[in-house]
Protein backbone atom coordinates (compact mmCIF):
# COMPACT_ATOMS: atom_id res chain seq x y z
CA UNK A 1 0.00 0.00 0.00
CA UNK A 2 1.83 3.35 -0.88
CA UNK A 3 1.98 6.18 1.17
CA UNK A 4 0.10 8.45 -1.73
CA UNK A 5 -2.99 7.24 -3.04
CA UNK A 6 -3.62 7.75 -6.69
CA UNK A 7 -6.19 5.78 -9.18
CA UNK A 8 -5.19 2.62 -10.79
CA UNK A 9 -6.68 4.06 -13.87
CA UNK A 10 -8.30 7.21 -15.34
CA UNK A 11 -9.53 7.11 -19.35
CA UNK A 12 -10.56 9.56 -21.60
CA UNK A 13 -11.00 10.75 -25.28
CA UNK A 14 -8.93 12.00 -27.44
CA UNK A 15 -9.67 15.76 -26.91
CA UNK A 16 -10.48 15.82 -23.34
CA UNK A 17 -9.26 16.47 -20.07
CA UNK A 18 -8.23 13.89 -16.99
CA UNK A 19 -7.03 14.96 -13.86
CA UNK A 20 -5.57 12.28 -11.78
CA UNK A 21 -5.51 13.04 -7.72
CA UNK A 22 -2.63 11.84 -5.17
CA UNK A 23 -4.24 11.69 -2.03
CA UNK A 24 -1.36 11.75 1.07
CA UNK A 25 -1.05 13.05 4.68
CA UNK A 26 -0.32 15.87 7.27
CA UNK A 27 3.11 14.04 7.21
CA UNK A 28 3.69 14.53 3.39
CA UNK A 29 1.56 16.48 1.53
CA UNK A 30 0.06 18.59 3.90
CA UNK A 31 3.25 19.08 5.40
CA UNK A 32 4.05 21.25 2.73
CA UNK A 33 6.44 19.36 1.36
CA UNK A 34 6.14 19.46 -2.99
CA UNK A 35 4.78 17.10 -5.16
CA UNK A 36 6.53 16.39 -8.35
CA UNK A 37 4.75 14.33 -10.80
CA UNK A 38 6.53 11.60 -13.48
CA UNK A 39 5.31 10.07 -16.83
CA UNK A 40 6.15 6.95 -17.50
CA UNK A 41 5.90 5.72 -21.06
CA UNK A 42 5.54 1.82 -21.74
CA UNK A 43 9.13 0.34 -21.41
CA UNK A 44 10.77 3.66 -20.50
CA UNK A 45 12.06 5.32 -17.43
CA UNK A 46 9.92 7.72 -15.55
CA UNK A 47 10.30 11.41 -16.65
CA UNK A 48 9.47 14.75 -14.71
CA UNK A 49 6.48 16.11 -15.83
CA UNK A 50 5.69 18.68 -12.91
CA UNK A 51 7.71 19.88 -9.80
CA UNK A 52 7.42 21.82 -7.28
CA UNK A 53 3.53 21.50 -7.47
CA UNK A 54 2.81 23.21 -10.52
CA UNK A 55 5.87 24.04 -12.42
CA UNK A 56 6.60 22.29 -15.75
CA UNK A 57 10.26 21.45 -16.74
CA UNK A 58 11.45 22.80 -20.08
CA UNK A 59 10.20 20.75 -23.12
CA UNK A 60 6.35 19.38 -21.31
CA UNK A 61 4.09 21.06 -22.92
CA UNK A 62 1.62 23.73 -21.39
CA UNK A 63 -1.16 20.74 -21.39
CA UNK A 64 0.07 19.57 -18.00
CA UNK A 65 -0.77 21.23 -15.00
CA UNK A 66 -0.28 20.32 -11.88
CA UNK A 67 -2.12 21.51 -8.64
CA UNK A 68 -2.09 21.11 -4.73
CA UNK A 69 -4.57 21.74 -1.57
CA UNK A 70 -3.96 20.84 1.87
CA UNK A 71 -3.81 16.85 1.57
CA UNK A 72 -4.05 16.57 -1.73
CA UNK A 73 -2.37 17.45 -5.39
CA UNK A 74 -3.71 17.02 -8.79
CA UNK A 75 -2.23 16.34 -12.33
CA UNK A 76 -4.81 17.42 -15.11
CA UNK A 77 -3.99 17.02 -18.97
CA UNK A 78 -5.80 18.74 -21.60
CA UNK A 79 -6.20 17.87 -25.20
CA UNK A 80 -5.32 14.34 -24.83
CA UNK A 81 -3.76 12.48 -27.24
CA UNK A 82 -2.80 8.88 -27.85
CA UNK A 83 0.92 9.39 -26.88
CA UNK A 84 -0.10 10.27 -23.04
CA UNK A 85 -0.81 6.68 -22.75
CA UNK A 86 1.29 6.08 -20.12
CA UNK A 87 1.54 5.32 -15.95
CA UNK A 88 1.95 8.62 -13.75
CA UNK A 89 2.95 9.03 -10.53
CA UNK A 90 3.56 11.22 -7.81
CA UNK A 91 6.39 12.21 -5.20
CA UNK A 92 6.49 13.89 -2.40
CA UNK A 93 8.44 13.70 1.02
CA UNK A 94 7.32 12.05 3.70
CA UNK A 95 9.08 13.69 7.58
CA UNK A 96 7.19 10.53 9.65
CA UNK A 97 9.29 7.94 7.30
CA UNK A 98 12.22 9.95 6.50
CA UNK A 99 11.64 9.16 2.75
CA UNK A 100 10.73 10.02 -0.80
CA UNK A 101 7.32 8.31 -0.89
CA UNK A 102 5.26 7.81 -4.58
CA UNK A 103 2.11 7.02 -5.34
CA UNK A 104 1.33 3.66 -6.62
CA UNK A 105 1.14 5.37 -9.88
CA UNK A 106 -2.16 5.74 -12.22
CA UNK A 107 -2.43 3.59 -15.97
CA UNK A 108 -3.66 6.86 -18.35
CA UNK A 109 -5.92 5.10 -21.47
CA UNK A 110 -6.59 7.46 -24.00
CA UNK A 111 -10.00 5.69 -25.79
CA UNK B 1 21.87 17.64 -20.48
CA UNK B 2 22.75 15.00 -18.14
CA UNK B 3 23.17 11.79 -19.21
CA UNK B 4 23.10 8.27 -16.99
CA UNK B 5 24.29 4.98 -17.51
CA UNK B 6 23.30 1.95 -15.08
CA UNK B 7 25.64 -0.90 -15.59
CA UNK B 8 26.19 -4.40 -13.60
CA UNK B 9 25.04 -7.76 -13.51
CA UNK B 10 21.52 -8.35 -14.20
CA UNK B 11 21.65 -11.57 -12.01
CA UNK B 12 22.97 -12.17 -8.77
CA UNK B 13 22.20 -15.17 -6.64
CA UNK B 14 20.13 -15.05 -3.59
CA UNK B 15 21.90 -14.01 -0.13
CA UNK B 16 24.02 -12.18 -2.69
CA UNK B 17 25.43 -8.70 -3.14
CA UNK B 18 23.69 -6.50 -5.85
CA UNK B 19 26.66 -3.58 -7.21
CA UNK B 20 25.15 -0.85 -9.69
CA UNK B 21 26.62 1.58 -11.23
CA UNK B 22 25.62 4.67 -12.70
CA UNK B 23 28.04 6.54 -15.16
CA UNK B 24 27.26 10.63 -15.26
CA UNK B 25 27.85 12.46 -18.38
CA UNK B 26 27.10 15.95 -19.36
CA UNK B 27 28.28 17.62 -15.53
CA UNK B 28 30.20 16.69 -12.72
CA UNK B 29 28.92 14.55 -10.20
CA UNK B 30 30.65 17.52 -7.89
CA UNK B 31 27.74 20.11 -8.56
CA UNK B 32 24.89 21.24 -6.66
CA UNK B 33 22.81 17.96 -7.24
CA UNK B 34 21.66 14.64 -5.04
CA UNK B 35 22.39 11.30 -6.78
CA UNK B 36 19.71 9.22 -6.44
CA UNK B 37 18.73 5.45 -6.90
CA UNK B 38 14.94 4.21 -7.63
CA UNK B 39 13.85 1.24 -8.30
CA UNK B 40 10.37 -0.83 -10.03
CA UNK B 41 9.63 -4.38 -9.54
CA UNK B 42 7.95 -6.08 -12.22
CA UNK B 43 4.68 -4.42 -13.03
CA UNK B 44 5.01 -2.62 -9.28
CA UNK B 45 5.10 1.30 -8.52
CA UNK B 46 8.55 3.17 -8.10
CA UNK B 47 10.64 2.97 -4.53
CA UNK B 48 13.24 5.27 -3.54
CA UNK B 49 16.39 3.55 -2.15
CA UNK B 50 18.52 6.23 -1.67
CA UNK B 51 20.70 9.11 -2.46
CA UNK B 52 24.36 10.75 -2.28
CA UNK B 53 25.85 14.31 -2.19
CA UNK B 54 29.10 14.48 -3.39
CA UNK B 55 30.35 15.51 -0.02
CA UNK B 56 29.89 12.12 0.78
CA UNK B 57 26.37 12.60 2.52
CA UNK B 58 23.80 10.08 1.89
CA UNK B 59 19.96 9.48 3.00
CA UNK B 60 18.90 6.24 2.88
CA UNK B 61 15.05 4.32 2.76
CA UNK B 62 14.74 3.31 6.47
CA UNK B 63 13.28 0.06 5.38
CA UNK B 64 16.62 -0.95 2.96
CA UNK B 65 18.99 1.36 5.53
CA UNK B 66 20.97 -1.82 6.78
CA UNK B 67 21.53 -3.58 3.39
CA UNK B 68 22.32 -0.13 1.05
CA UNK B 69 25.52 1.44 0.81
CA UNK B 70 25.42 4.60 -1.87
CA UNK B 71 29.27 5.95 -2.81
CA UNK B 72 30.69 8.34 -5.10
CA UNK B 73 33.70 8.27 -7.33
CA UNK B 74 34.45 11.98 -8.41
CA UNK B 75 37.94 10.49 -10.24
CA UNK B 76 34.94 8.72 -12.57
CA UNK B 77 32.20 10.83 -12.19
CA UNK B 78 29.97 7.93 -11.23
CA UNK B 79 28.18 6.90 -7.99
CA UNK B 80 27.50 3.18 -7.22
CA UNK B 81 24.54 0.64 -5.13
CA UNK B 82 25.72 -2.04 -3.26
CA UNK B 83 22.41 -3.76 -2.05
CA UNK B 84 23.48 -7.21 0.34
CA UNK B 85 21.79 -10.10 1.14
CA UNK B 86 19.35 -10.21 -1.83
CA UNK B 87 16.62 -12.21 -2.18
CA UNK B 88 13.55 -12.44 -4.76
CA UNK B 89 12.13 -9.48 -3.34
CA UNK B 90 14.91 -7.32 -4.54
CA UNK B 91 14.23 -8.11 -8.36
CA UNK B 92 13.58 -5.11 -10.13
CA UNK B 93 14.25 -2.67 -12.67
CA UNK B 94 16.76 0.18 -10.58
CA UNK B 95 17.20 3.22 -12.27
CA UNK B 96 19.89 6.27 -11.15
CA UNK B 97 18.31 9.80 -11.08
CA UNK B 98 19.49 12.96 -10.26
CA UNK B 99 18.24 16.17 -8.39
CA UNK B 100 18.75 19.49 -8.68
CA UNK B 101 16.40 21.72 -6.97
CA UNK B 102 12.97 19.83 -7.13
CA UNK B 103 12.16 16.63 -8.68
CA UNK B 104 14.10 13.83 -10.28
CA UNK B 105 15.03 15.56 -13.53
CA UNK B 106 17.06 12.98 -15.53
CA UNK B 107 16.89 9.07 -15.17
CA UNK B 108 19.28 6.18 -16.40
CA UNK B 109 17.60 3.90 -18.61
CA UNK B 110 17.07 1.78 -15.84
CA UNK B 111 18.64 -2.04 -15.95
CA UNK B 112 16.87 -5.28 -14.57
CA UNK B 113 18.08 -7.49 -11.72
CA UNK B 114 17.16 -10.65 -11.15
CA UNK B 115 17.77 -12.14 -7.88
CA UNK B 116 17.67 -15.95 -8.51
CA UNK B 117 19.66 -19.41 -8.23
Amino acid sequence: QSVLTQPPSVSGAPGQRVTISCTGSNSNIGARYEVHWYQQLPGTAPKLLIYGNTNRPSGVPDRFSGSKSGTSASLAITGLQAGDEADYYCQSYDSSLSRWVFGGGTKLTVL
Amino acid sequence: QVQLQESGPGLVKPSGTLSLTCAVSGDSISGNNWWIWVRQSPGKGLEWIGEIYHTGRTNYNPSLKRRVTISVDKTKNQFSLNLTSVTAADTAVYYCATMAVAGFDYWGQGTLVTVSS
